[in-house]
């Protein structure tokens, strides 16, 4: 069965303090693996996608990278406006357009 | 250029009852996604509408059903409301063709009591 597992559940930074969401997938085969940020009473929204192992994605203070289980949204100095949720999702070949999201981790950073 | 809307944006029902959601999707997009998220979980796949049909459909029972209309908007609706069909329930549309990259709508928060 597909499968997205994020870790960790929640995580506080003060700001300026670096770290890493950690996504594994169990796929039939992936045609991309997605993340989004979530804020409180709003929709998911959209920031990569990745297709294959050994790409990378970034945007500001935000990079993804993929290996054949996992990615990792690696967060570099946040500021309190990086505070979210950040989901994880993937799509799978042969599973025609469904997106399967984690759970996600919910980032507070602290001023 | 308006994004995903969707009504309402609260509702609250009580259980055996019956319910519509609705959607307009970002203008140009012509698919519509629903999905379900409860507290503290990422949202779950209901099913996908494009040109008037149900193209995939998930783990979800036959009390949801729903509907796309030439404009591409669409609707969902839920009858025999549960207790456990409380949750955010969120639209995403998108091109067919290029279903990777989804657009949210902010959701409608059901309460069933």
């Amino acid at each position: 069965e597909d499968q997205v597992t994020q870790s960790p559940e929640a995580l506080r930074l003060q700001e300026g303090e670096s770290s890493s969401l950690n996504c594994s997938y169990t796929v039939s085969g992936l045609r991309g693996l997605f993340w989004y940020r979530q804020d409180p009473g709003k929709g998911p929204e959209f920031l990569f996608t990745l297709y294959s192992a050994g790409e990378e994605k970034e945007k500001e203070r935000l990079k993804a990278t993929l290996t054949k289980k996992e990615s990792f949204l690696h967060i570099t100095a946040p500021k309190p406006e990086d505070s979210a949720t950040y989901l994880c999702a993937v799509q799978a070949r042969g599973g025609g357009f469904k997106t399967i999201f984690g759970a996600g981790t919910r980032l507070f950073v602290k001023a | 250029d308006a994004g995903v809307t969707q009504s309402p944006t609260h509702l609250i029902k009580t259980r055996g009852q019956q319910v519509t959601l609705r959607c307009s999707p970002k203008s140009g997009h012509d698919t519509v996604s629903w999905y379900q998220q409860a507290l503290g979980q990422g949202p779950q796949f209901i099913f996908q509408y494009y040109e008037e049909e149900e193209r995939q459909r998930g783990n979800f029972p036959d009390r949801f059903s729903g509907h796309q209309f030439p404009n591409y908007s669409s609707e969902l609706n839920v009858n025999a409301l549960l207790l456990g069909d409380s949750a955010l329930y969120l639209c995403a549309s998108s091109l067919w063709g290029d279903n990777e990259k989804l657009f949210f709508g902010s959701g409608t928060q059901l309460s069933v009591l």
